[in-house]
């Protein structure tokens, strides 16, 4: 069955960099992109990009594109996503989730990051 | 971008009630794509392009709609049915959700 198991919480100081992981398993992992999305406390969901795991083709959210990095490594079928220069506007749960390529049929769990000092 | 904007924000509804919520487009749409979510838990594809069902989503939800106007439909409240519901599209850069939909049980 299909999983997408993503790393564990963080709590990291402002402006340092964080990167969270994301495990896939039960699929082809170069068949389909990966997807990122954002969701703070409270709110409603805001996508980041996607990765084409065959190649590492990245397409970002303009909002996004100087806070995150994606990438993925092929031989242990993970997807990263790396954030930058963080600030509380940071904090939030992330997932990753399979794309379709238009929709997002499996997500992970979440990784929550914290942001404080 | 594209904004989706969910009406109502919160509605609740009593068992067997009928329920209908709405996504409108700021700019037409190919496809609506709706997600389930419940409190701390991963959102849920509930229903793709349009009008299918998810695997394991119940019979009694339907989506329809067409262009800048879709809608998700009940046809009888179930307690289960409780959460908060996303509508999303990627028919134009960048994907872009509804704020939501947040159904209750009255």
């Amino acid at each position: 069955q299909v999983q997408l198991q993503q790393s564990g919480p963080e709590l990291v100081r402002p402006g340092a960099s964080v990167k969270m992981s994301c495990k896939a398993s039960g699929y082809t992992f170069t068949s389909y992109w990966m997807h990122w999305v954002k969701q703070r406390p409270g709110q409603g969901l805001e996508w980041i990009g996607m990765i084409d795991p065959s190649n590492s083709e990245t397409r970002l959210n303009q909002k996004f594109k100087d806070k995150a990095t994606l990438n993925v490594d092929k031989s242990s079928n993970t997807a990263y996503m790396q954030l930058s220069s963080l600030t509380s506007e940071d904090s939030a749960v992330y997932y990753c989730a399979r794309g379709r390529p238009h929709y997002f049929d499996y997500w992970g769990q979440g990784t929550t990051l914290t942001v404080s000092s | 971008e594209n904004v989706l904007t969910q009406s109502p924000a919160i509605m609740s509804a009593s068992l067997g009630e009928k329920v209908t919520m709405s996504c409108r487009a700021s700019s037409s749409v190919n496809y609506m794509y709706w997600y389930q979510q419940k409190s701390d838990a991963s959102p849920k594809l509930w229903i793709y392009y349009t009008s299918n069902l998810a695997p394991g989503v119940p019979a009694r939800f339907s989506g329809s709609g067409s262009g800048n106007s879709y809608s998700l439909t009940i046809s009888s409240m179930e307690g289960e049915d409780a959460a908060t519901y996303y509508c999303q599209q990627f028919t134009s850069s960048p994907l872009t959700f509804g704020a939501g939909t947040k159904l209750e049980l009255k």
